[in-house]
């Protein structure tokens, strides 16, 4: 079965520095992954994927990820936090069959001024 | 954003009740799933479906039924709700690119 982790619940960030979220995933064959952002009190919106090709893939708000099949880890990367960006984040790996996604706990992002 | 809605937005109920949420598309989508989210869970898919009248369990459907009668409905129930479902439901489609879900604004669910 497949399974995603992310290593840190929360992390905090001064607003202008860069960020790096990590997310590790078990997955047999090759697999598809996902970002997704949830503001407080809202639904999850969709970042970037990754499905084939090139390895770094550019998502929406400034955001990119980068897979890395020998470390198993697809990892969400800013180069200028806004503090608008202080929100949930949750990586996500794609089953095959019917479409199902297999969510990590989250990492909850803090923008200090 | 993708036509999804979801009600109610908010419901308190009693243990023991039964209790029905109702997830809408516009989308024509084939695939929709339930998921509940939970501080130190993150989602958890409860039951999907793949077509009309075609339903499968997730990893957590204990306590859950689901049916699909029309593709643009999906409706979750829990047929005696208990106070471990206490929960926020989010209802998801997939979008035009197979796996890739778009999400509803999500039910926050309380049982006392």
């Amino acid at each position: 079965a497949q399974s995603v982790t992310q290593p840190d619940i929360h992390i905090t960030v001064s607003e202008g520095a860069s960020l790096e979220l990590r997310c590790n995933y078990s997955y047999g064959a090759t697999p598809y992954l996902f970002w997704y952002v949830q503001s407080p009190g809202q639904g999850l919106q969709l970042l970037l994927k990754y499905f084939s090709g090139d390895t770094l893939v550019q998502g929406i708000k400034g955001f990119e990820a980068e897979f890395k099949r020998s470390q198993s880890s697809f990892n969400l990367r800013k180069p200028s936090v806004h503090w608008s960006d202080a929100a949930e984040y949750f990586c996500a790996v794609g089953s095959s069959g019917y479409s199902t996604l297999t969510f990590g706990k989250g990492t909850m992002l803090l923008v200090s001024p | 954003d993708a036509g999804i809605t979801q009600s109610p937005r908010h419901k308190v109920t009693e243990t023991g009740t039964p209790v029905t949420l109702r997830c809408h598309q516009t989308e024509n989508h084939r695939y929709m799933y339930w998921y509940r989210q939970d501080p130190g869970h993150g989602l958890r898919l409860i039951h999907y479906s793949y077509g009309v009248k075609d339903t499968d369990k997730g990893e957590v459907s204990d306590g859950y039924s689901v049916s699909r009668s029309k593709t643009e409905d999906f409706l979750l129930t829990l047929e005696s709700a208990t106070s471990s479902q206490t929960s926020v439901y989010f209802c998801a489609i997939t979008g035009q690119e197979d796996y890739e879900q778009y999400f509803g604004p999500g039910t926050r669910l309380t049982v006392t």
